[in-house]
């Protein structure tokens, strides 16, 4: 069965950085477009970012200004974000999610890693 | 950018059936999906598409979508519907993925 589990999240202090990794199973992970999708506590989801499965094409969410990057490693099975210059606003919980086959949405989530930027 | 507003909470008694909106500027234009999320676990789709269900999803959890408003109906509630609902679509103006701010159902 598809499975999804996200890594590395911690407490950082504010300006610090972080890598999740989000290690996929039970599908053939180099054929999916994947996301990150955040949530800080108490509060709705957001969209981060969205890799495709060749890994050539990459969105972003606005809020982030260039400080987060994603990749994957389809050797691996493995998708990536680095977050820089992380703010008391990016505490959440992020989620990887695979993209349906359509692209537009999200038919399978990670449990989710925790991230808490504070001094 | 594309904005969804969902209603911040419902109620439904046991048995009866629940509605919750997302609307949109001429949302009807757009496929939209829904979310289920219990407390403390991750999402899970129960719509896609405006209105088909992945698999093992019951029968009981419905969608439509038209104009400016799009709807998930949950007939014959359950106490374990008791979750919040998101909406979620693709703004193709923006590559962006955007969601409702998230409905609150409460089972009586």
């Amino acid at each position: 069965q598809v499975q999804l589990v996200e890594s590395g999240g911690g407490l950082v202090k504010p300006g610090g950085s972080l890598r999740l990794s989000c290690a996929a199973s039970g599908f053939s992970f180099s054929d999916y477009y994947m996301s990150w999708i955040r949530q800080a506590p108490g509060k709705g989801l957001e969209w981060v970012s969205y890799i495709s499965s060749g890994g050539g094409l990459i969105y972003y969410a606005d809020s982030l200004k260039g400080r987060f990057t994603i990749s994957r490693d389809n050797a691996k099975n493995s998708l990536y974000l680095q977050m820089n210059s992380l703010r008391g606003e990016d505490t959440a919980v992020y989620y990887c999610a695979r993209c349906t086959s359509g692209r537009d949405a999200f038919d399978f989530w990670g449990q989710g890693t925790m991230v808490t930027v504070s001094s | 950018s594309y904005v969804l507003t969902q209603p911040p909470s419902v109620s439904v008694a046991p048995g009866q059936t629940a509605r919750i909106t997302c609307g949109g500027n001429n949302i009807g234009s757009k496929s939209v999906h829904w979310y289920q999320q219990k407390p403390g676990q991750a999402p899970v789709m129960v719509v896609y598409d405006d209105s088909d269900r992945p698999s093992g999803i019951p029968e009981r959890f419905s969608g439509s979508n038209s104009g400016n408003t799009a709807t998930l109906t949950i007939s014959r509630v359950e106490a374990g519907d008791e979750a919040d609902y998101y909406c979620q679509v693709w703004d193709s103006n923006s590559d962006h993925w955007v969601f409702g701010g998230g409905t609150k159902l409460t089972v009586l």
